[in-house]
């Protein structure tokens, strides 16, 4: 069964405004998100992550936020630009067995100028 | 410094046929995963390697499948009659260490077509 979910197969953003990429997970267990971005024929390129332990990481453009109650959480990219078209996955993982990510099916941004 | 290579990049092969893909981490990297993706779904796990032992193979979905990593390097990744639904992009990931904060870093995966 899928446990960390994106709901929205895709999405279309006007460059230079927001872009909001939700995730939703079912595991009570998993303390460590990370979203990872991926480009045509290339493998996933990791993003940013955010542990259990906080609400909210920034990395420039980029911030993710988390609600632990609602086992929720979105990835913000402000402003958006065409170069950031590409399909982002949301992954999750329980830090305690350390290594096996499990993703979404991932969101298809576009960029539009 | 170059990044994670995976060999061959496409590979197409009949039913009930053998294939070796091959995986070339990061110089350094002592964790080396093993995932598949197949069509419209995200990776899904198949397999970790902590040095040279498989620490988790619990992902791989029957026996038909098995990999190696015999150097703590390089790693292959072996499936035995092949069939249609093996169909899918095998990506191989690499980190530096154990914990879930070590980023996995994937190569480009190998598309592999069974018909």
């Amino acid at each position: 069964d899928q446990q960390v979910k994106q709901n929205s197969p895709s999405l279309s953003v006007q460059e230079g405004r927001i872009s909001i990429l939700n995730c939703d997970y079912t595991n009570s267990m998993f303390d460590y998100f990370l979203w990872y971005k991926k480009y045509p024929a290339e493998g996933p390129t990791f993003l940013i992550s955010i542990s259990s332990i906080k609400d909210k990481n920034e990395d420039g453009r980029f911030t993710v936020f988390l609600n632990k109650s609602a086992k929720h959480l979105s990835l913000h990219i402000v402003p958006s630009q065409p170069g950031d078209s590409a399909v982002y996955f949301c992954a999750a993982t329980d830090s305690n067995s350390g290594y096996a990510l499990n993703f979404g099916k991932g969101t298809s941004l576009l960029v539009t100028p | 410094g170059a990044g994670v290579s995976q060999t061959p990049s496409n590979k197409v092969t009949e039913k009930g046929k053998y294939v070796e893909l091959r995986c070339d981490p990061i110089s350094g990297h002592t964790a080396l995963y093993w995932y598949r993706q197949s069509l419209g779904q995200g990776p899904e796990f198949l397999i970790y390697f902590q040095g040279t032992g498989a620490a988790d193979d619990s992902g791989l979905p029957n026996d038909r499948f098995f990999a190696v990593r015999p150097e703590g390097s390089v790693s292959t990744l072996k499936i035995q009659r092949t069939e249609r639904g093996d169909s899918a992009v095998y990506l191989c990931a690499s980190s530096h260490g154990l914990a879930a904060t070590d980023t996995q870093y994937f190569g480009p995966g190998t598309r592999l077509t069974v018909l």
